[in-house]
């Protein structure tokens, strides 16, 4: 059973072009979790979604950046017209259930360098 | 308390030495308090989920213990060795929430 695939695992943009992170959860986990973590900072949620649904996008700055989790294929995390600060580490986690007690399992991360 | 927060931030100790740390966290709507392991360069590890107060959670030479009442967790490593050198996280869940709040981790290093 393959655990939480994410790629690619190293992004290189320039200012203002997009970027695209894919997150492909353990099968059978409908729920996926995007964190992002900034450089000497912890990690920090960002967007839930099930299925074909954004459960909670609190976590994610209104603008330039959306989620989402097609009934088929991965869930993708994209950043348009990235900027400096932009640059971090991307981490997906899934889950069967909900996180209330189910553990989230984490994929290797994507890190976005923005130049 | 609003945010999870954790302490020490970083912490060196000898190998074969017990260790432990804490996590504070929101009691009020609490539901469930997870700790996860993060290895440099590597994705974050669970370890241990808790729900009730006073519960007790163990696996090999760690533990984990949890006082909801008060919003706090403690996990504790003994005879640490140095392959426990690890960030460790803890995350908790809330009623009210749909996502899990990290804390921002204890960095530990042991020596040998």
């Amino acid at each position: 059973n393959a655990g939480v695939m994410q790629n690619p695992r190293h992004l290189v943009r320039r200012r203002g072009q997009e970027a695209r992170l894919r997150c492909s959860p353990m099968k059978g986990h409908s729920h996926v979790y995007w964190y992002r973590q900034l450089p000497e900072e912890g990690l920090k949620f960002m967007v839930y979604l099930q299925k074909e649904n954004i459960i909670d996008e609190s976590g994610m700055p209104k603008e330039r950046f959306s989620a989402e989790f097609p009934k088929e294929g991965p869930s993708i995390l994209r950043i348009q017209q990235v900027v400096r600060g932009d640059s971090a580490a991307y981490f997906c986690a899934s889950s069967p259930e909900r996180p209330s007690t189910d553990t989230q399992y984490f994929g290797p991360g994507t890190r976005l360098t923005v130049l | 308390i609003l945010n999870v927060e954790q302490s020490p931030q970083s912490l060196h100790v000898q190998e074969g030495d017990s260790t432990n740390f804490t996590c504070s966290f929101p009691s009020s709507n609490f539901y469930a308090l997870h700790w996860y392991r993060w290895e440099t360069a590597k994705s974050p590890e669970a370890l241990f989920v808790m729900t009730l107060n006073g519960d007790e959670k163990k696996k090999g030479r760690i533990s984990a213990t949890l006082n909801t009442k008060e919003g706090y967790s403690y996990l504790y490593i003994k005879g640490s060795q140095p392959e426990d050198s690890a960030t460790y996280l803890c995350a908790s869940y809330s009623y009210n929430n749909n996502d899990m709040r990290f804390g921002a981790g204890t960095r530990l290093t042991v020596k040998p």
